[in-house]
């Protein structure tokens, strides 16, 4: 069964402490794994997109990367306002097209 | 960009009223458009899939006639929470899919509903 899971559950960190969160998935053809911020009480906001092992992107302090069997959110030297929960969700493209979600890492920056 | 948006953001309502939301995607058109219930501190829970000009694809466990969904144009599609009850207070989101290579999904805001 295709399955996503995020680790840790929950992590605080001082500002600019560095981290980094854990996407480990079990989804047969993937075709995308995506990371998403989500701050209380709104919409999920889109941050990146991995299609293939090796794969890295950059958005100011985050910085997202694949493997074949997990992906990593690194958070560099984060601040205050980076404090949210950040989703991760596996694209399958088989006969159901849905996202494989995991159920997110609630991160809070103290400053 | 890639902008969904949702309305409306917030409401209340009675028990046995029906309940419309709509979902719009503001610069890009969506052949697919997800609707999604989240519960306090909870992932989100895919309810269907709205398909534009065809029936809606529901998830298991999530009634048909309770969650009226209508994909009428590559734009929008509307949820309507039929004869709700205090337990369909949730927080319910939106997204639609964009086309292509990435085929990444963007949400809409959220809407707030609460059941009295």
């Amino acid at each position: 069964e295709d399955q996503v899971t995020q680790s840790p559950e929950a992590l605080r960190l001082q500002e600019g402490e560095s981290s980094s969160l854990n996407c480990s998935y079990t989804v047969s053809g993937l075709r995308g794994l995506f990371w998403y911020r989500q701050d209380p009480g709104k919409g999920p906001e889109f941050l990146f997109t991995l299609y293939s092992a090796g794969e890295e992107k950059e958005k100011e302090r985050l910085k997202a990367t694949l493997t074949k069997k997990e992906s990593f959110l690194h958070i560099t030297a984060p601040k205050p306002e980076d404090s949210a929960t950040y989703l991760c969700a596996a694209y399958n493209a088989g006969n159901n097209r849905k996202l494989i979600w995991g159920l997110g890492t609630s991160l809070a920056v103290n400053p | 960009g890639a902008v969904v948006s949702q309305h409306p953001s917030r409401v209340i309502c009675k028990s046995g009223t029906s309940v419309k939301i709509e979902c719009r995607s503001l610069d890009f058109q969506a052949t697919t458009m997800f609707w999604y219930r989240q519960f306090p501190k909870q992932s989100l829970m895919l309810m269907a899939t709205s398909n534009e000009g065809s029936k809606a694809t529901y998830e298991q466990g999530v009634e048909k006639d309770k969650f009226l969904i209508n994909h009428a144009s590559l734009t929008l599609s509307t949820l309507t929470v039929t004869s709700a009850h205090p337990e369909d207070s949730s927080f319910y989101i939106c997204s639609a899919r964009r086309e292509g290579a990435g085929n990444e999904q963007f949400f809409g805001p959220g809407t707030r509903l609460t059941v009295l």
